[in-house]
């Protein structure tokens, strides 16, 4: 089956810029996660949505928001970007709370300049 | 709050030889999963293997094993007969029970030599 999909694979924006990543989540999970990779910060989770409401949130200004539809696609959107949002976002689907069911999309590279 | 460390920055090992990366985390939970990933330069996170923290058995997954020591909050990863195709970041991650969400180490880098 097909994995979890994230477009665009890499983005180019001008600081103060917003932009907006998507997800599709594996055929039936209905739990999507968002997690910001940086080299110095490493992995850091953002939110977490779970049939269309946001059940957890990290800890990341405003700036930050997300949404997920009926179909469980989610995305993510930074609005006015900062050089320091320039990072592999990356996004993971399960199914319910299942442990072993994270899977991970190959992420969308953003280049904030 | 929970963190994650990962030692290691950088590790290498010549191929078919076994090598260890080191995990430590820090938690007052007693219900939690522990997990490896590896992520290789397509970028994706792959789970290489878990281990759940009321098991005292500890996970393997062919090559992969890793040694839990639950009291000493240790989690390391033996990868056994490495292979060129094991190089890639090696993330530890946890994740307490009902929780949504993954906390990740610094992550190791591994390198085969061939």
């Amino acid at each position: 089956k097909a994995g979890v999909t994230q477009t665009p694979r890499y983005l180019i924006k001008t600081r103060g810029q917003q932009v907006t990543l998507s997800c599709s989540p594996i055929s039936g999970h209905r739990s999507v996660s968002w997690y910001q990779q940086t080299p110095g910060q490493g992995l850091q989770f953002l939110f977490e949505y779970f049939s269309e409401t946001q059940r957890n949130k990290g800890n990341f200004p405003g700036r930050f928001s997300g949404r997920q539809f009926s179909n469980s696609r989610s995305e993510m959107n930074v609005s006015t970007l900062e050089l320091g949002d320039s990072a592999l976002y990356l996004c993971a689907s399960s199914l319910m709370d299942r442990v072993d069911g994270y899977t991970f999309g190959s992420g969308t590279r953003l280049t904030v300049v | 709050a929970q963190t994650v460390t990962q030692s290691q920055p950088e590790m290498s090992v010549q191929e078919a030889e076994t090598v260890t990366l080191s995990c430590t985390y820090d938690t007052s939970e007693s219900d939690y999963y522990l997990f490896w990933y590896k992520q290789p330069p397509s970028r994706q996170m792959i789970l290489v293997i878990r281990q759940e923290a009321y098991k005292q058995q500890n996970a393997t997954e062919n090559r992969f094993s890793v040694n839990f020591q639950k009291a000493a909050k240790s989690f390391s990863l033996k990868i056994s007969d490495s292979q060129l195709g094991d190089a890639a970041m090696y993330f530890c991650a946890y994740k307490r029970q009902g929780a949504q969400k993954l906390v990740f180490g610094q992550g190791t880098r591994l390198t085969i030599n061939p």
